[in-house]
């Protein structure tokens, strides 16, 4: 099966900084690549797809990138509610794997 | 509007059973693979089976093969997951997902849509 790892484990970014989470898969994935979003309590939201497809009604701050191995999902300037915490996954084949996550807060 | 709901959550002891339910709403249901995703206390998500629309093809994760079963009533517009033989490893919140299926019978393996999930706590 397919291993996902994400760095880092958590941050603290202040409002307006630019933000970067990277995600690696133990082999290549293609683009087969999705970002979620969780709130404490909350469902996961779909952010991207497909690497770098933004979900519908996802603000354009958010933006994917990657193949392969390697991605990174980047929030170009931090807004209050985006304080969450982000998941890749793999969906190149069964069983789709999650990453371990990443938590976002503000300084 | 896509809608999940999920119901059926509880406690249960250690070798228990629980039938959870997930009634959509807002969007064909027949048309799309479902998926079961859970998430630990403090962990992360985890995925757990799916079942693509005509209720045909199934899979599972091995840690549940054998004492899960999803399956689907499409005049219904309900999925279900059957959970057998309970392990206190099992509790977590329960969450029913949509695959954004792009065509009847095909799994995309990604989920576009989701419950609010149901809570299932097993311990003596």
């Amino acid at each position: 099966d397919i291993q996902m790892t994400q760095s880092p484990s958590s941050l603290s970014a202040s409002e307006g900084d630019r933000v970067n989470i990277t995600c690696r898969a133990s082999q290549g994935i293609g683009h087969y690549l999705a970002w979620y979003q969780q709130n404490p309590g909350k469902p996961p939201r779909l952010l991207i797809y497909a690497a770098s497809s933004l979900q519908s009604g996802v603000p354009s701050r958010f933006s994917g990138s990657g193949y392969g191995t390697d991605f990174s999902l980047t929030i170009s300037s931090l807004q209050p509610e985006d304080v969450a915490t982000y998941y890749c996954q793999n969906y190149n084949s069964p069983p789709p794997a999650f990453g371990p996550g990443t938590k976002v807060d503000l300084k | 509007e896509v809608q999940l709901v999920e119901s059926g959550g509880g406690l249960v002891q250690p070798g228990g059973s629980l039938r959870l339910s997930c009634a959509a709403s807002g969007f064909t249901f027949d048309t799309h693979a479902m998926t079961w995703v859970r998430q630990a206390p403090g962990k992360g998500l985890e995925w757990v089976s799916t079942i693509i629309g005509s209720g045909g093809s199934i899979y599972y994760r091995d840690s549940v093969q054998g004492r899960f079963t999803i399956s689907r009533d499409n005049s219904k517009n309900t999925l279900y997951l059957q959970l057998n033989s309970l392990r206190v490893e099992d509790t977590a919140v329960y969450f029913c997902a949509r695959d954004q299926s792009l065509a009847r019978g095909v799994i995309a393996w990604f989920s576009d849509s989701w419950g609010q999930g149901a809570q299932v706590t097993v311990s003596s």
